[in-house]
C-alpha cells in the first residue's frame, strides 16, 4: 500500500534555529497537509496546499512557518526561528483529488526544541 | 468550526474484553476517519467511514451521519490495541480540512 514518507523521524534543534521537515506524499495525490500534535494533546491542522499554493491555514501557521513543493515530489514545512513551544510531533498528510477517499498520514517527525 | 467530541476520554479493560468508542460531531460531514495512535506516535488509519458500517477483523465501525455520531467497536481486545483512538471529520461546510477529536486513551491490561 502506498505510503506518505516523512524525514527525519526525530529532530532536536536549538531555539532560534531554522528547521525543515520533509514529506514525500503519495504520487497521485494532489492535496497536501501539515498537522501538529503537542505532547498529550489532540492533532491540530496547520496548513493545506493545492495546485502549488496554500488553500487554507490555521492561526498557528504564522509568519515563521512556510511550506513548499520544490520539485514535484517533496513537500516541506519550514520553521524559520524555532521556539520552545514548537516542540511537537508534525504530521504530513495527502489525499486523492476525488472525493470518497480518506487522508493518508505519514509517520510523523518528532521535533524537540531545546 | 465543527466540533468533534469523543467518549470516554479514558478506558481501561482486561485483555479479551470488548469496547465501544463514540465520536459525536456538530455538523454534517463528508469524511470521517478513525485512527489509532500507537505508542510510537504514528497515526494508523483504521477506517474511512463517512456513513454505514465496515468491519476489519476484530474492529468494526458504524457511522450514522443523520444523527451525527460514529462508533468504533473493538472485540476480544489485545494488549497491542492499547493507545489513543482518534476520530476525525471533514465538515460539509467549509474547506477540506480534517478536524480531530480529543481522543480516547485505551489501555488493555494482560
Amino acid at each position: 500500500e502506498p505510503e506518505v514518507t516523512q524525514t527525519p523521524s526525530h529532530q532536536v534543534t536549538q531555539m532560534g534555529q531554522e528547521v525543515i521537515l520533509r514529506c514525500v506524499p503519495i504520487s497521485n495525490h494532489l492535496y497536501f497537509y501539515w498537522y501538529r500534535q503537542i505532547l498529550g494533546q489532540k492533532v491540530e491542522f496547520l496548513v493545506s496546499f493545492y495546485n502549488n499554493e496554500i488553500s487554507e491555514k490555521s492561526e498557528i501557521f504564522d509568519d515563521q512557518f512556510s511550506v513548499e513543493r520544490p520539485d514535484g515530489s517533496n513537500f516541506t514545512l519550514k520553521i524559520r526561528s524555532t521556539k520552545l513551544e514548537d516542540s511537537a510531533m508534525y504530521f504530513c498528510a495527502s489525499r486523492r483529488p476525488r472525493s470518497g477517499y480518506g487522508y493518508t498520514f505519514g509517520s510523523g517527525t518528532r521535533l524537540t526544541v531545546v | 468550526g465543527i466540533q468533534v467530541e469523543q467518549s470516554p476520554p479514558d478506558l481501561i479493560l482486561q485483555e479479551g474484553a470488548n469496547s465501544t468508542l463514540r465520536c459525536n460531531f456538530s455538523d454534517s460531514v463528508n469524511n470521517l476517519q478513525w485512527f489509532h495512535q500507537n505508542p510510537w506516535g504514528q497515526l494508523i488509519n483504521l477506517f474511512y467511514i463517512p456513513s454505514g458500517t465496515k468491519q476489519n477483523g476484530r474492529l468494526s465501525a458504524t457511522t450514522v451521519a443523520t444523527e451525527r455520531y460514529s462508533l468504533l467497536y473493538i472485540s476480544s481486545s489485545q494488549t497491542t490495541d492499547s493507545g489513543v483512538y482518534f476520530c476525525a471529520v471533514v465538515s460539509n461546510f467549509g474547506n477540506e480540512k480534517l478536524t480531530f477529536g480529543t481522543g480516547t486513551r485505551l489501555t488493555i491490561i494482560p
